[in-house]
């Protein structure tokens, strides 16, 4: 399978605790993007990365999030202190520059319950 | 401020019949509107895209019409098929491979 894989698929926490995500994107893809989702609505952008930096993060991030894509391959999503109100998927997705029409492809993505 | 907005939360539609999503968007500078499917448990996949210079794009059963100066897209799906029946996101970006927008999707029902 040559998609883009998340791990976990589901993470349970208490709040407080500190909970990572990883994403490994399509291998030729540079650009990387985390999203959240939650119920009856549509993904929301977090940040992205084109190879290793990180190009554009979303305001709604607090400082609690934080993101690092060291060697421009894979991605970590670290959430620290979790609170109720981060329980969402995360999705991550990557694109190519310059190939196709620029489509982002997603993974399955990672569930979070912050009980 | 949501700047992509789909207005109907769900359609149910017959076997056969053509369903028609809609989508509004406010911010005039996104030139790029792409179409996800979703179905449960997986992550959401490219459907279909049109670029602003462009009023129509086609791809078998799937036709996007974007309306520039209304700020409208919509989606048509003809036939409709029971497979048709997922979660759709139409979403838009500025520039030709930036970050997307989305909207809040339209659950779409088909029903043999």
């Amino acid at each position: 399978d040559t998609g883009v894989s998340q791990d976990p698929r589901h993470k349970i926490t208490k709040r407080g605790q500190n909970v990572t995500f990883r994403c490994d994107p399509i291998s030729e893809h540079n650009r990387l993007y985390w999203y959240r989702q939650t119920l009856g609505q549509g993904p929301e952008f977090l940040t992205y990365f084109q190879n290793e930096a990180q190009l554009e993060k979303s305001r709604l991030l607090s400082d609690r999030f934080s993101a690092e894509r060291p060697k421009g391959s894979f991605s970590t999503l670290e959430i620290q202190r979790t609170e109720q109100g981060d329980s969402a998927m995360y999705l991550c997705a990557s694109s190519s520059q310059g190939a196709g029409t620029g489509e982002l492809f997603f993974g399955e993505g990672s569930r979070l319950t912050v009980l | 401020d949501q700047q992509v907005k789909q207005n109907s939360p769900s359609l149910s539609v017959q076997e056969g019949r053509i369903s028609i999503l809609n989508c509004d968007y406010t911010n005039s500078m996104f030139d790029y509107f792409l179409w996800y499917k979703k179905y449960p448990a997986e992550g959401p996949t490219f459907l279909i895209s049109i670029s602003s210079i462009k009023d129509k794009n086609e791809d078998g059963r799937f036709t996007v019409f974007l309306n520039k100066s209304a700020k409208h897209l919509s989606l048509h799906i003809v036939p409709s098929q029971p497979g048709d029946s997922a979660v759709y996101f139409c979403a838009a970006r500025r520039t030709s491979y930036g970050k997307l927008t989305f909207g809040q999707g339209t659950i779409l029902t088909v029903h043999p």
